[in-house]
């Protein structure tokens, strides 16, 4: 069975920091894919990066960037200079086979 | 990029009535889409997958004849909540497989939000 764990419930930052958000996955399977999402407050789901399992590489995307690091499962998600638009739950989910398992989302409060 | 629309965006309801969510790849085929359900803080949790002409699966726990879902056609998937009860209430989020797309890649639909009275 595959399991994503987001240890961090909430977090808050003041603008500026640095602000890393923890993933934790759990799979039996060789290939697989891992997503970022960010869910605002409307409830829409955005898609950040997808990551498959044969793709160690880490990504940066502007103030975005993730740590994909296969010995210890984890897929973390860092955020440079915060910004207060950046407020909203952020999930962490894994992919198999074509269904998705969710973390339990963790949510981030910039202030400014 | 590949759009999903659901329909309504938000619902209200009475207790003991049914009602019927869409969920549309409008710029691509979907032979799967999927059916999510997301209650106040907390995660999505993946409630059934639907192909395209046979009938859906359901997760462990999920009412299919409480949830019931159709997808006639490589566009259009539907769930109807069947006599509503409170507890019903949550977001439902539906997503999309392009069947010509990358393996597991799927996109999500804006959601519904389900309020039963």
């Amino acid at each position: 069975a595959q399991k994503v764990t987001q240890a961090q419930t909430e977090i808050s930052v003041v603008e500026k920091e640095d602000v890393t958000l923890d993933c934790v996955y759990e799979t039996r399977d060789t290939t697989y894919y891992l997503f970022w999402y960010k869910q605002p407050p409307s409830g829409e789901l955005v898609f950040l990066i997808r990551r498959n399992s044969f793709d160690e590489q880490n990504e940066i995307s502007g103030r975005y960037s993730w740590n994909f690091q296969k010995s210890t499962s984890s897929f973390n998600f860092t955020i440079t200079a915060s910004q207060v638009v950046d407020s909203a739950v952020y999930f962490c989910a894994l992919s198999e086979a074509g269904k998705s398992t969710f973390g339990d989302g963790t949510t981030l409060t910039v202030k400014p | 990029g590949a759009v999903v629309s659901q329909h309504p965006s938000r619902v209200i309801c009475k207790s003991g009535t049914s009602v019927k969510i869409e969920c549309r790849s409008l710029d691509f085929q979907a032979t799967t889409m999927f059916w999510y359900r997301q209650f106040p803080k907390q995660s999505l949790m993946l409630m059934a997958t639907s192909n395209e002409g046979s009938k859906a699966t359901y997760e462990q726990g999920v009412e299919k004849d409480k949830f019931l879902i159709n997808h006639a056609s490589l566009t259009l998937s539907t769930l109807t909540v069947t006599s509503a009860h409170p507890e019903d209430s949550s977001f439902y989020i539906c997503s999309a497989r392009d069947r010509t797309g990358l393996p597991y890649e799927q996109y999500f639909g804006p959601g519904t939000r389900l309020t039963v009275t």
